[in-house]
């Protein structure tokens, strides 16, 4: 089946690390996203990463894929008061061009 | 470029009523993808357009239908209006054949059934 899961708030401080979590149940996902959605604006592609790779660092933003476990997250580091949005989890299949199966995002909250 | 234009940014529509948004794509891309995003969840994926036809259908009734014009803009169309569509529908422009790293998303359109 196709189902991604994700907690629906973190909280956090500014500065420290944020760590958004993510499940999902179609082994056969071929490519995983974090997209990024502010008030008022669309989605915005983060990072991906492919199903035969465990780990991908761009700047401050760290995925973690754990295939196993179907587990995908997202650490942002030093988070900032910019920071604070939406953040969606995504997966697709090549076989269904590249169809998007979402989650129902995780809102980032900053502490100052 | 502008990137990908949707309109109008926002609507209200009486139940029982059709609407039309609209869907202009980033410059170079040929493939339009419309989902529908209720309050609080996910973008839901509706259909997808690629060479002025429908290619790819997600769970949604013949109440919504679309099309893509030579010029790769694209319409969506939904039919009596229910409550249950209020919501905020994103278009999203790709390359066909290039993955969702490829895909463009517009800032949507807020629909209101009343």
């Amino acid at each position: 089946g196709e189902d991604v899961e994700q907690s629906l708030f973190l909280s956090v401080r500014e500065g420290d690390s944020s760590v958004i979590n993510c499940t999902y149940t179609d082994s056969s996902s071929t490519y995983l996203y974090w997209y990024k959605q502010e008030p008022g604006a669309g989605l915005q592609l983060l990072t991906y990463i492919f199903s035969n790779m465990d780990m991908k660092q761009d700047q401050r933003l760290t995925v973690l894929l754990n295939k196993k476990d179907k587990h995908l997250s997202l650490r942002i580091a030093d988070t900032q008061t910019g920071d604070s949005a939406i953040y969606f989890c995504a997966e697709s299949k090549v076989d269904s061009n590249y169809q998007l199966i979402w989650g129902a995002g995780t809102k980032l909250i900053i502490k100052p | 470029d502008a990137g990908v234009t949707q309109s109008p940014t926002h609507l209200i529509k009486t139940r029982g009523q059709q609407v039309t948004l609209r869907c202009s794509p980033k410059s170079g891309h040929d493939t339009v993808s419309w989902y529908q995003q209720a309050l609080g969840q996910g973008p839901q994926f509706i259909f997808q357009y690629y060479e002025e036809e429908e290619r790819q259908r997600g769970n949604f009734p013949d109440r919504f239908s679309g099309h893509q014009f030579p010029n790769y803009s694209s319409e969506l169309n939904v039919n009596a209006l229910l409550l249950g569509d209020s919501a905020l529908y994103l278009c999203a422009s790709s390359r066909t054949g290039y993955m969702n790293t490829e895909a463009f998303f517009g800032q949507g359109t807020r629909l209101t059934v009343v």
